[in-house]
């Protein structure tokens, strides 16, 4: 079964740092870029950021709101990504979400989506003193 | 990068179509077919519904239907039935210059 799961979540104090962790079972990990998403009580969902797979560079973007605060990275080895989560403000309470950016394979090769097909439960980030 | 917009709300009764509009701007919903869309139950992670515009991953019922024309994409959901309540977000990919994805509002969808 294709499936990713969320742990490090919890309460930290405005200043503090938090990682968080996502295991992925189901699927060759290392061929697929991973993303983080969040969703502030009772809000909508806003992407953090991603990692692309080492096959693209293993590059990362941000959204604007965490970057320089927030650091993804991956481990393929252990099928694990992670989100580093620094300088933590109030505003970041949410639960995040680590997902799968999807693509598919077509005669001329794969072709990313721009989708996220796999997502996992999430986990609650309380930043609050 | 805004929001995109969508309708609060949207209710039908079980066995009709409602249509769930994501409006955005030609930096993104315009620009790509690379809207996708969301169902979100209450307590719940978000599940793919739509990529690319109108397809469908495997599993999830031909009753949802994307489209898209000019700044505004579309989400169609025939048949209506109990399960279908939820939350629903658009998401669009908004390029690669400022990287970002953009999300909708979100609509509530109740069955009447």
């Amino acid at each position: 079964e294709v499936q990713l799961v969320e742990s490090g979540g919890g309460l930290v104090k405005p200043g503090r740092s938090l990682r968080l962790s996502c295991t992925a079972s189901g699927f060759t990990f290392g061929d697929y870029a991973m993303s983080w998403f969040r969703q502030a009580p009772g809000k909508g969902l806003e992407w953090v950021g991603f990692i692309r797979s080492k096959a693209y560079g293993g590059t990362t973007e941000y959204a604007a709101s965490v970057k320089g605060r927030f650091t993804i990275s991956r481990d393929d080895s252990k099928s694990i990504a992670y989100l580093q989560m620094n300088s933590l403000k109030t505003e970041d309470t949410a639960v995040y979400y680590c997902t799968r950016r999807g693509q598919r394979i077509t005669i001329f090769g794969v072709v990313i989506t721009e989708a996220f097909d796999i997502w996992g439960q999430g986990t609650m980030v309380t930043v609050s003193s | 990068q805004s929001a995109l917009t969508q309708p609060a709300s949207v209710s039908g009764s079980p066995g009709q179509s409602i249509t769930i509009s994501c409006t955005g701007t030609s930096s993104d919903v315009g620009s790509y077919n690379l809207v996708s869309w969301y169902q979100q139950h209450p307590g719940k992670a978000p599940k793919l519904m739509i990529y690319e515009v109108s397809k469908r991953p495997s599993g999830v019922s031909n009753r949802f239907s994307g489209s898209k024309s000019g700044n505004t994409a579309s989400l169609t959901i025939s048949g209506l039935q109990a399960e279908d309540e939820a939350d629903y977000y658009c998401c669009s990919y908004a390029g690669s210059s400022t990287f970002a994805y953009v999300f909708g509002t979100g609509t509530k969808v109740t069955v009447l």
